[in-house]
């Protein structure tokens, strides 16, 4: 079973558009984390979630907007999609006590035209 | 604030030659210390860490020292294969505080047959 999974795996869609990704994890983790990596490879955190309560919240548009349901599920909402805004989206999740392991999923690639 | 800085890619050897990827660091306190891998199309995936000074992590034929005295935590392996061919990315994180990690910019592995 995949310890962190996304979905989609990919996503095309034009600039304006709104779309989500998903990402759930089966590892009983409370801590869970987007971070956006662009063509470079350089890994930027955008927010993390602990236990459904927002932790860190990184200086990003607020056309992005996440949502954890519950601690196993924390979902990516994007508004009035950008050009700037392709890359690869990555969720990853982490155990308590802090700090330790991050398990990634196998990211998010978002490609707006 | 804390940052972690490594050297820049990529990194081209040939199979069975020795591998170097420094990384040091700029944090207060006593940081812990992680290498990441990301092979293509993948997401990250911890190669080995180091919570305290002196501490040697090691996995795969990977290692890398926690050395205060120079805040480094260079990533060696005596002798590469082609399947190492990765994204390399040091991190660190407090043993407290923000649950944040911070990850340096990766450095590209190309191995050679």
């Amino acid at each position: 079973d995949t310890a962190v999974s996304q979905t989609p795996k990919y996503l095309v869609t034009q600039m304006g558009n709104d779309k989500s990704i998903k990402c759930e994890q089966n590892l009983g983790h409370d801590t869970m984390y987007w971070y956006k990596q662009d063509s470079k490879k350089f890994l930027k955190i955008m927010f993390s979630y602990n236990n459904k309560e927002l932790i860190i919240n990184e200086t990003v548009p607020n056309r992005f907007s996440p949502k954890s349901p519950d601690k196993a599920h924390l979902n990516l909402h994007i508004n009035s999609l950008e050009l700037g805004d392709s890359a690869v989206y990555f969720c990853a999740s982490q155990a308590n006590p802090f700090p330790d392991t991050q398990y990634f999923g196998p990211g998010t690639r978002l490609t707006v035209l | 604030g804390d940052s972690v800085t490594q050297m820049e890619g990529p990194v081209t050897l040939s199979e069975e030659a020795f591998l170097t990827i420094n990384c040091t660091y700029t944090a207060t306190g006593y940081p812990s210390l992680f290498w990441y891998v990301q092979y293509p199309g993948e997401g990250l995936q911890l190669l080995l860490k180091a919570t305290k000074a002196d501490d040697k992590g090691s996995n795969k034929g990977f290692e890398a020292t926690y050395r205060k005295e120079t805040t480094s935590f260079h990533l060696e392996k005596g002798s590469v294969q082609v399947s190492d061919s990765a994204v390399y990315f040091c991190a660190l994180t407090r043993p407290s505080g923000t649950y944040k990690y911070i990850f340096g910019t990766g450095t590209r592995l190309k191995v050679l047959a």
